[in-house]
């Protein structure tokens, strides 16, 4: 069973569009996170979630927005769709174990391609 | 002060082996530094971890080597093997408040045959 699962795997899709990734993770923590992966396996932050809390917000255009309806699920959506947004999303999960000391499990990922 | 800078960009070693993957810091607050490996295709994972209150932690074949002095550590593969052929980041936190684990840039260890 996937600890941490992410749909899509792949997107593709045209600039200006609108796309959502969605995650689940059946580990019982209580943290999610969606971090970017740029083509030079640079990892940043994005978002983090606790307890369906938004914790941590880096800067990030505001065409994306997470949502968490519960702690088990943290969803992305995205909005106009840019070539520079070409990446792999990973959604994460972890238990707060204090500041950023939590072990991170990550899902395989979501390759988004911008044409 | 949040990076982390990490070194090199690319390594190769060959079979038996060993490797060695540093990482500097400048934010004397961070208190923990994990290692994740990345292998193609999947999302990063846990290698090993250290805090600060001890200069090395060894498991198995995987060593972090740490210098609170020089701010910095370092991930030694012994006996390496095809197997860990992966992207390796170093990272480091801090263990108090909403804090995030910032990563280093990443090396890509290829071990040949």
């Amino acid at each position: 069973d996937t600890a941490v699962s992410q749909t899509p795997k792949y997107l593709v899709t045209q600039m200006g569009n609108d796309k959502s990734i969605k995650c689940e993770q059946n580990l019982g923590h209580d943290t999610m996170y969606w971090y970017k992966q740029d083509s030079k396996k640079f990892l940043k932050i994005m978002f983090s979630y606790n307890n369906k809390e938004l914790i941590i917000n880096e800067t990030v255009p505001n065409r994306f927005s997470p949502k968490s309806p519960d702690k088990a699920h943290l969803n992305l959506h995205i909005n106009s769709l840019e070539l520079g947004d070409s990446a792999v999303y990973f959604c994460a999960s972890s238990h707060w174990a204090g500041g950023g000391t939590g072990e991170l499990f990550f899902g395989e990922g979501s390759r988004l391609t911008v044409l | 002060q949040q990076q982390v800078k990490q070194s090199p960009q690319s390594l190769i070693v060959q079979k038996g082996g060993i490797s060695i993957i540093n990482c500097a810091y400048e934010n004397t607050a961070f208190d923990y530094f994990p290692w994740y490996q990345q292998f193609p295709g999947k999302g990063p994972a846990l290698l090993i971890a250290i805090r600060p209150d001890v200069s090395e932690k060894k498991e198995g074949r995987f060593t972090i080597s740490f210098n609170k002095s020089a701010k910095q550590f370092s991930l030694h593969i012994m006996d390496s093997q095809p197997g860990d052929s992966a992207t390796y980041f170093c990272a480091a936190s801090m263990s108090t408040g909403f804090q995030k684990l910032v990563f280093g840039t990443g090396t890509r260890l290829l071990v040949s045959p």
